[in-house]
């Protein structure tokens, strides 16, 4: 079984500032998809950037990049000039090209962007 | 296109009361989903189906039971509500290539579910 840890319960930024969140994870599998996931108090589960493990080259979406370092089963997220409506719970989550599509996630991260 | 349906939003249970959560989706997907999300935590997964009349447990199935008659409605039963089951419930859903989609999974808003 996969296990995804986030290591960050909370954390916080100053608004235009950047901040990285931690995922680690464990796995047999080679083949496997990862993703980050923003929540804000509105309970909605937003799909914010995924990864391909194949893939060396790192995703990016706009202001939300990742650092993924298969070997040492770390996917990390960066959030550049963080607004204020970043202010979010943030998981991070582990699928495998088994049936059934199942996301395994971590316990999430809270961010607070600060004005 | 309404994506993924969760009835009721917010419920109160009193101990041993019992309640069916429903789940419905207008996608046509294969494969549906129920977690839990207690305070300050991840998702995890209750049970999940892959295909109609099939359904598998997860991570947490204790004290659950779900049921997949039509493909298109996934339904989250507790027979008899304890505390520890207080928490809120996702559903979601995925198909056949989700993994090549924007999409892995979609996510229905939640019900808040709160045992007295």
């Amino acid at each position: 079984a996969q296990t995804v840890t986030q290591s960050q319960p909370e954390m916080s930024v100053q608004e235009a500032e950047t901040v990285t969140l931690s995922c680690t994870y464990d796995t047999s599998e080679n083949n496997y998809y990862l993703f980050w996931y923003k929540q804000p108090p509105s309970r909605q589960m937003i799909l914010v950037i995924r990864q391909e493990a194949y893939k060396q080259q790192n995703a990016t979406e706009n202001r939300f990049s990742v650092n993924f370092q298969k070997a040492a089963k770390s996917f990390s997220l960066k959030i550049s000039d963080s607004q204020l409506g970043d202010t979010a719970m943030y998981f991070c989550a582990f699928m495998d090209n088994n049936a059934g599509n199942m996301l395994t996630f971590g316990g999430g991260t809270r961010l607070m962007v600060k004005p | 296109n309404a994506g993924v349906t969760q009835t009721p939003k917010f419920r109160v249970l009193k101990t041993g009361q019992s309640m069916t959560l429903l789940c419905a989706q207008d996608m046509n997907h294969e494969y549906m989903y129920w977690y839990r999300q207690d305070p300050g935590m991840g998702l995890r997964l209750i049970h999940y189906s892959v295909g109609e009349g099939t359904t598998a447990k997860g991570e947490v199935p204790d004290g659950y039971n779900v049921s997949r008659l039509k493909k298109q409605n996934f339904l989250l039963g507790l027979e008899s509500a304890a505390p520890s089951q207080t928490s809120v419930y996702f559903c979601a859903s995925s198909g056949q290539g989700a993994l090549y989609s924007n999409q892995p999974q979609h996510f229905g808003d939640g019900t808040r579910l709160s045992i007295l």
